[in-house]
């Protein structure tokens, strides 16, 4: 197990069209996270699971967003009819009680 | 609401000074305090972190300290050199353990010129 990873790395997509993003935590961990972080800010909340219940949705997550880990392990985030306002590095994070977060390398969603 | 407020957005120093970052967090819940680097195009890394009932940490050429009172923590970072150069992220979490939804700040962007 080499840390968080995430797929795709990049992604462009034009406007109006769905995307998901996978995510493969460490696997002891039993809490993943999902920021959002575009350029010169810091990561913003989106949502966490632990295990497969999702515990916490910031209001920024509109409609059009969904997240799921459904057996605890990986997780997938879905933005549909996506606008040029998502275009943002989609940053997934794990972490357990003993040990902080570890950082995915992120996925880059850019929205023409 | 949960904020943390991030100074200065830039820091630039000569190679050998030492560079301070300073964070104020609002929810008075806040008990976990981590800092990260994140260098151009990558993802962010732990440096250094501290609890609530801990007043300062000490890592090699890091330090971070802690005022509850004032819900104030600052970063420091000793003889720095080139390498140090990325951008830094402050964070606050109301967890009881190391997990837990992080409120990150703005950023500094550190530059350090040989």
């Amino acid at each position: 197990d080499t840390g968080v990873s995430q797929d795709p790395r990049h992604k462009i997509t034009k406007r109006g069209q769905n995307v998901t993003f996978r995510c493969d935590p460490i696997s002891e961990h039993n809490r993943l996270y999902w920021y959002r972080q575009t350029l010169g800010q810091g990561p913003e909340f989106l949502t966490y699971f632990q295990n497969e219940a999702q515990l916490e949705k910031s209001r920024l997550l509109s409609d059009r967003f969904s997240a799921e880990r459904p057996k605890g392990s990986f997780s997938t985030l879905e933005i549909q009819r996506t606008e040029q306002g998502d275009s943002a590095m989609y940053l997934c994070a794990s972490s357990s009680a003993d040990s902080g977060y570890t950082f995915g390398s992120g996925t880059r969603l850019t929205v023409v | 609401g949960e904020n943390v407020e991030q100074h200065p957005s830039t820091l630039s120093v000569q190679e050998g000074d030492s560079a301070v970052i300073k964070c104020t967090y609002s929810d008075s819940a806040s008990n976990y305090f981590p800092w990260y680097k994140q260098e151009l195009g990558k993802r962010p890394q732990l440096i250094i972190d501290i609890r609530s009932n801990v007043g300062e940490k000490k890592d090699q050429r890091i330090a971070v300290t802690l005022n509850k009172t004032a819900k104030h923590f600052s970063l420091h970072i000793t003889e720095t050199q080139p390498e140090d150069s990325a951008v830094y992220f402050c964070a606050a979490s109301r967890a009881r353990n190391q997990g837990g939804k992080l409120i990150f700040g703005q950023g500094t962007e550190l530059s350090v010129k040989p």
